[in-house]
């Protein structure tokens, strides 16, 4: 069965200080991955997808994610934090219903907090 | 226009109320989602519309009733809630998928409805 696991349930760092929230996944297929963030008491926001290609993806507010197949890792960066930042991070895998459609497994979140 | 749209904010309602949330895109997309979201947990999904047409229930209960009257609105009738029924609710779109085609399309999210249910 399809999975996304993120293994920090809470991550804090300093402001300026590098960044990588780690995505493990299981999937039978050739995957497809999202890194969405979310506000408190707000929607979600896609930050960056990998359909295929170019393993090094970019995303929006300066995040990157590289895709790993051999480690089924999908890791999300940042070379350096800002307090807006702070947020809930989810890894998501899109998976197939009856051949035809699509929909998004999420994994349960890393919380950022971000020290000034 | 890439924004999703939900109406109320926040809901507070009782147990034997009937209310209504409801969703709006123009972004052309042909798929709507509805998802529930509890404090510190994922989204879990609940209906997904693909052209119009309700294609994945997620064995919600019946006193959650969607309908899409168009390809640009999706509502979600609530009747009989649970106070275990407060949540986050979120409405998403994306591309829409036909049996072949690509099936996997990035979803945009609305900023969501809050709902308490006394």
């Amino acid at each position: 069965a399809q999975s996304v696991t993120q293994p920090d349930i809470h991550i804090t760092v300093s402001e300026g200080a590098s960044l990588e929230l780690r995505c493990n996944y299981s999937y039978g297929a050739t995957p497809y991955l999202f890194w969405y963030v979310q506000s408190p008491g707000q929607g979600l926001q896609l930050l960056l997808k990998y359909f295929s290609g170019d393993t090094l993806v970019q995303g929006i507010k300066g995040f990157e994610a590289e895709f790993k197949r051999s480690q089924s890792s999908f890791n999300l960066r940042k070379p350096s934090v800002h307090w807006s930042d702070a947020a809930e991070y989810f890894c998501a895998v899109g998976t197939y219903y009856g051949g035809s459609q699509g929909n998004l497994i999420f994994g349960k979140g890393t919380k950022l907090s971000v020290k000034p | 226009d890439t924004e999703v749209t939900q109406t109320p904010k926040h809901l507070v309602m009782g147990m034997t109320n009937k209310k209504s949330l409801k969703c709006e895109q123009h972004m052309g997309h042909r798929a709507m989602y509805w998802y529930k979201q509890k404090a510190k947990k994922p989204p879990e999904l609940m209906f997904v519309y693909s052209y119009e047409k309700l294609s994945i229930n997620e064995s919600v209960p019946s006193r959650f009733s969607p309908e899409c009257p168009n390809s640009s609105l999706l509502n979600l009738h609530l009747h009989a809630l649970q106070p275990e029924d407060s949540a986050l609710y979120l409405c998403a779109s994306s591309q829409g998928f036909r049996s072949g085609g690509r099936a996997v399309r990035e979803q945009f999210f609305g900023p969501g409805t809050r709902l308490t249910v006394l």
